[in-house]
């Protein structure tokens, strides 16, 4: 298994509090991604990052900020959490050569109720 | 937008048989089409296909691409109760030099059993 963490595994908030799930790599790779997966909408990136303090948007990141101070770490915050941010989140990582996803994290679930 | 669609939704077979899944899509700037599974956790990679024609093979699993038709089978053959799982066919675009995105299906649910 690629060394991909992810914590916290479980997180239950409430309403407006603001929320950080945080993405550990153990393989030094240059890109890494968070995805939410949703029943009935598969799994959708929310940002991705390409290096150290370098990250874009996907296609659902209204209401998500990122930050990558180091290659190892990849940082998902919610600012204000609402509930239909409740959902499966999974980090991702590409390895050197190829080019797309190949290796996911165990998945973090976050409630917001 | 890009699309990505897969069929059936769902599929219940009995160990032994051998089963179809589809994938077909709609993606501007195709690079490439990844194939994962996913049990009760996070989804592993099991193939990518970037020219038609040629099949992927690993064990019992199996995977071709059309890009004339834009669509993808993956074929199960002698299945198990282990291969249960939600099977996931994502398409990655980009231009070369850039990171590639990926869009992904909803996913074919497939149950073996006994």
């Amino acid at each position: 298994d690629a060394g991909i963490t992810q914590s916290p595994r479980h997180k239950v908030t409430e309403t407006g509090t603001p929320v950080t799930l945080r993405c550990h790599q153990t393989e030094n790779h240059r890109y890494m991604y968070w995805y939410r997966q949703d029943p009935g909408h598969g799994l959708r990136l929310i940002h991705y990052s390409y290096g150290v303090k370098d990250t874009d948007k996907g296609e659902v990141s209204d209401g998500y900020s990122v930050s990558r101070s180091k290659t190892e770490d990849f940082l998902l915050t919610l600012e204000s959490a609402t509930s239909s941010q409740t959902s499966v989140y999974f980090c991702a990582i590409s390895p050197p050569g190829s080019s797309s996803v190949r290796y996911f994290g165990p998945g973090t679930r976050l409630t917001v109720t | 937008e890009d699309k990505v669609v897969q069929s059936p939704l769902s599929l219940v077979v009995h160990e032994g048989d051998t089963v179809t899944l589809n994938c077909s899509y709609e993606v501007t700037n195709f690079r490439s089409l990844l194939w994962y599974k996913q049990e009760k956790k996070a989804p592993t990679f099991l193939f990518m296909l970037t020219s038609s024609g040629i099949e992927k093979k690993s064990g019992r699993l199996s995977s071709i691409l059309d890009k004339k038709e834009l669509s993808s089978i993956l074929n199960i053959t002698a299945t198990q109760t282990g291969d249960s799982a939600i099977y996931l066919c994502a398409v990655a675009r980009g231009s070369g030099g850039s990171n590639y995105k990926l869009t992904f299906g909803k996913g074919t649910l497939l149950t073996v059993n006994p």
